[in-house]
């Protein structure tokens, strides 16, 4: 099984449509993620969610908008796509420990965005 | 804030060979943890090593270590007996206790000569 599940793995689109990435976790896991990697394969942290509650929420675009139905799924909905949201988008889930910091992060496959 | 930095964009070894990847770090925070991950040309994100802030002594898994230098703020992966599969990029990351935000370096890409 799977642990980290993300839906699909390419995604070929025009400027201008919305598209949805879907994420599920079979861990049990308390926290997901999402990640944006550009061309130069930096990662970025987009959103975080605990127990369905987010968290972390970086300077992204409000076109961007998560939503975590279960602490199990995280979705990401973008609208009005443009050429620079091409991308490889990350799902990741982690526990939430007393600790805080040595829980180390679980990722998707990872979804190619490509827009034109 | 919490900063990473790796300053090698990369790097070539011969197999067989030792490699340390470069990693320093930024944090006013006296607990944190400090990950490395590869990322094969295939596209996924895999976990190597952990070390966390008050760790005595360092990480260990197989080929993999991490010399830590908490008085430097530095965290470099050590590969030892390079193999051809080790050609990847490497990425060190850290995690704030309190917002569970994890920062990643802009990686190191290795290539292992043969």
């Amino acid at each position: 099984d799977t642990a980290v599940s993300q839906t699909p793995k390419y995604l070929v689109t025009q400027m201008g449509n919305d598209k949805s990435i879907k994420c599920e976790q079979n861990l049990g896991h308390d926290t997901m993620y999402w990640y944006k990697q550009d061309s130069k394969k930096f990662l970025k942290i987009m959103f975080s969610y605990n127990n369905k509650e987010l968290i972390i929420n970086e300077t992204v675009p409000n076109r961007f908008s998560p939503k975590s139905p279960d602490k199990a799924h995280l979705n990401l909905h973008i609208n009005s796509l443009e050429l620079g949201d091409s991308a490889v988008y990350f799902c990741a889930s982690s526990q939430t420990s007393d600790r805080g910091f040595n829980e180390k992060l679980f990722f998707g496959s990872g979804t190619q965005l490509s827009v034109l | 804030a919490q900063k990473i930095t790796q300053t090698q964009p990369g790097m070539f070894v011969q197999e067989k060979e030792a490699v340390t990847l470069d990693c320093t770090y930024d944090t006013s925070d006296p607990s944190y943890g400090l990950f490395w991950y590869k990322q094969p040309s295939s596209g996924e994100m895999i976990f190597l090593i952990y070390q966390g802030s008050y760790d005595q002594q360092n990480a260990t898994e197989g080929r993999y270590s991490l010399n830590f230098q908490k008085a430097r703020k530095s965290a470099n992966l050590v590969i030892s007996a390079s193999q051809l599969g080790d050609s990847a990029m490497y990425f060190c990351a850290m995690r704030d206790p309190w917002s569970q935000k994890v920062t990643f370096g802009i990686g190191t890409k290795l290539q292992v000569i043969p």
